[in-house]
């Protein structure tokens, strides 16, 4: 079945603890991004990946990291996590020549004491 | 870089009437517009998209319509039913071949049998 999944579903940590969330796609994607959403703020790119080893920053990248060494891994690394970083977390893909439809993930929600 | 707005925030509709949500943007070479509709816990799913190219694209009970020289874009949904009930999500993605895409703030869309 082509999806996106991510880990962990569930997420609650406290202040300055490094925490990786994964997310991987099946379905042989170039593009893949970051998103936190949060009330009245809609989806806000934290992170976006053209292709393997090509990453740039979107609209929010303060306090997270990212790498891509596979196509079909992108990792959201927050090396100290602060309150402010509670949120709910979506991974996206999207298949450069199909026109960018994008597929999101079942999201990730993160609590930061 | 782009800023999309998106009005309202939130509409009431009766069954079976429609249902319009406007968004606009910043970015005159913005290139690729989706909207997203994600359920109460679900993650956000493509409804439709429109390229800078076109003016106007209908699926079913669905189109939005596109003005390039006022950079607005609109969402319409006809004979609306209870389960359109939803936060929608417009979004426009830049111009610069990259992944770099901007959402808007989203409409919860709330249809009364």
């Amino acid at each position: 079945e082509a999806q996106v999944t991510q880990n962990p579903r569930y997420l609650i940590t406290v202040t300055g603890k490094k925490l990786t969330v994964t997310c991987s796609q099946n379905m042989n994607h170039e593009y893949m991004s970051w998103y936190r959403q949060d009330p009245g703020l809609g989806l806000r790119q934290i992170y976006y990946s053209m292709n393997v080893e090509a990453t740039d920053k979107g609209d929010v990248p303060e306090g997270y990291k990212v790498s891509r060494k596979e196509k079909r891994n992108f990792p959201l690394i927050l090396e100290s996590p602060s309150p402010n970083q509670t949120s709910l977390y979506f991974c996206a893909s999207s298949l450069r020549s199909s026109g960018y439809e994008q597929f999101f993930g079942p999201g990730t929600r993160l609590t930061v004491l | 870089g782009e800023n999309v707005e998106q009005h309202p925030s939130t509409l009431s509709v009766q069954e079976g009437d429609s249902a319009v949500i406007k968004c606009t943007y910043s970015d005159s070479a913005s290139n690729y517009f989706p909207w997203y509709k994600q359920e109460l816990g679900k993650r956000p799913q493509l409804i439709i998209d429109i390229r800078s190219n076109v003016g106007e694209k209908k699926d079913q009970r669905i189109a939005v319509t596109l003005n390039k020289t006022a950079k607005h874009f609109s969402l319409h949904i006809t004979e609306t039913q209870p389960e359109d009930s939803a936060v929608y999500f417009c979004a426009a993605r830049g111009p610069y071949n990259n992944n770099d895409m901007r959402f808007g703030a989203g409409t919860r869309l709330t249809v009364k049998p």
